[in-house]
């Protein structure tokens, strides 16, 4: 499996405090992706990123911010979470085709 | 707006029968169509993937059938087994893989003994 680590793995919070979700990969791998699922929804793309500092936003970002300053790092924070952003995040890595998903992290915001 | 239609959102199959998932996309520069596996509280895994120069693909029981000029591609299980239960999603790309892919809704596949 590839190394990917996503932390913390269950949280949950208070609508409008601010939430960091962190993904780390050891597979030196050039691309990293932050999704998000929700029933009905599928996976849909928050933000990715192409190298380091190098970052863009997907399909939904709106609410959300990334950061990635080395490459095995990728931050997904959101400033002020709402309860529309109770979810599962799903860190993605990758160099091309095939996608190497880490376990998920489980946001609860009430 | 979704690129990637996928159906039925939910599937009930005996065991040992076969499992079809229907995916349909809108995007003709769309040029890998690959399908990811996911078992409850894990990340989705690629199982099987195609690119339009072939029609089909098989990897053991899963096999993709692609049909170019009706922008749609399917996944079937032969024989499927109660391991098969997973949720399932197809996907695509451009540029060969190199662009990021756009997923569907997903297929809740159930496999009843």
């Amino acid at each position: 499996d590839a190394g990917i680590t996503q932390s913390p793995r269950h949280k949950v919070t208070e609508t409008g405090t601010p939430v960091t979700l962190r993904c780390h990969q050891t597979e030196n791998h050039r691309y990293m992706y932050w999704y998000r699922q929700d029933p009905g929804h599928g996976l849909r793309l928050i933000h990715y990123s192409y190298g380091v500092k190098d970052t863009d936003k997907g399909e939904v970002s709106d609410g959300y911010s990334v950061s990635r300053s080395k490459t095995e790092d990728f931050l997904l924070t959101l400033e002020s979470a709402t309860s529309s952003q109770t979810s599962v995040y799903f860190c993605a890595t990758g160099n091309t085709g095939e996608l190497f998903f880490g376990e998920g992290s489980r946001l609860t915001v009430l | 707006q979704q690129q990637v239609k996928q159906s039925p959102q939910s599937l009930i199959v005996q065991k040992g029968g076969i499992s079809i998932i229907n995916c349909a996309y809108e995007n003709t520069a769309f040029d890998y169509f690959p399908w990811y596996q996911q078992f409850p509280g894990k990340g989705p895994a690629l199982l099987i993937a195609i690119r339009p120069d072939v029609s089909e693909k098989k990897e053991g029981r899963f096999t993709i059938s692609f049909n170019k000029s009706a922008k749609q591609f399917s996944l079937h299980i032969m024989d499927s087994q109660p391991g098969d239960s997973a949720t399932y999603f197809c996907a695509a790309s451009g540029n060969f893989g190199n662009e990021k892919l756009t997923f569907g809704t997903g297929t809740r596949l159930t496999i009843i003994p």
